[in-house]
């Protein structure tokens, strides 16, 4: 099992540019999930989702979409990048959204808004 | 507002001595309690949790201690190892009432382990 992968590793945009981070799970969790982790700060929920074809809001999703199209595939959407979004990006899936439920991490994605 | 604290950026502890993380909340509702750890270039991994009916759980080297009338918990590590320097997320949840239950994280603490 690769558990979950995360591409790119890292990334540089300009403002206003737009990409796709992508994220797979060989699991068969239901729930999926991306978060942010900016300089000397927490993670913060970005969006999750239930499974393929439900998703829904967490605690940060202004300038993020997002997309659930198969139980594997969770890719995180950027349309027109700000410095604002300069962040670590962590993908997570857990096989309930129980929060007794382990959520199981990716190695994360580095991006940089210029 | 921040609603799980962990005050201490960066802790240093000999090899073999006890290292104690501490975390804070403020919210009432959560009932359910997690340390992370997170190795650099790599994704957080689950440590050990603690519910809120109880007040110790313990894995290994690992134990959680919580203090509900003072929302407090901290994380023993005894002994410490070299392996245990990384950074460490206190983090907690309540029931959501559908969809998910999501994580609210500290800001981490960086356990630096000394030879």
């Amino acid at each position: 099992n690769a558990g979950v992968t995360q591409t790119p590793k890292f990334r540089i945009l300009k403002i206003g540019q737009s990409m796709t981070l992508q994220c797979t799970q060989d699991m068969n969790h239901n729930y999926m999930y991306w978060y942010r982790q900016d300089p000397g700060m927490g993670l913060k929920l970005i969006y999750y989702s239930v499974g393929a074809g439900i998703t829904d809001k967490g605690e940060v999703p202004n300038g993020y979409n997002v997309s659930r199209s198969t139980t594997e595939d969770f890719p995180l959407r950027l349309e027109l990048a700000a410095p604002s979004q300069t962040s670590v990006y962590f993908c997570a899936s857990s096989y309930t959204g129980d929060r007794t439920d382990t959520q199981y991490f990716g190695p994360g994605t580095r991006l940089t808004v210029l | 507002d921040q609603q799980v604290k962990q005050n201490s950026p960066s802790l240093s502890v000999q090899e073999g001595r006890i290292s104690i993380l501490n975390c804070d909340y403020t919210n009432s509702m959560f009932d359910y309690f997690l340390w992370y750890k997170k190795y650099p270039a790599e994704g957080p991994t689950f440590l050990i949790s603690i519910s809120s009916i109880k007040d110790k759980n313990e894995d290994g080297r690992f134990t959680v201690f919580l203090n509900k009338s003072a929302k407090h918990l901290s994380l023993h590590i005894v002994p410490s190892q070299p392996g245990d320097s990384a950074v460490y997320f206190c983090a907690a949840s309540m029931y959501s009432g559908g969809g998910a239950d999501g994580l609210t994280f500290g800001k981490g603490t960086h356990l630096i382990i000394q030879p």
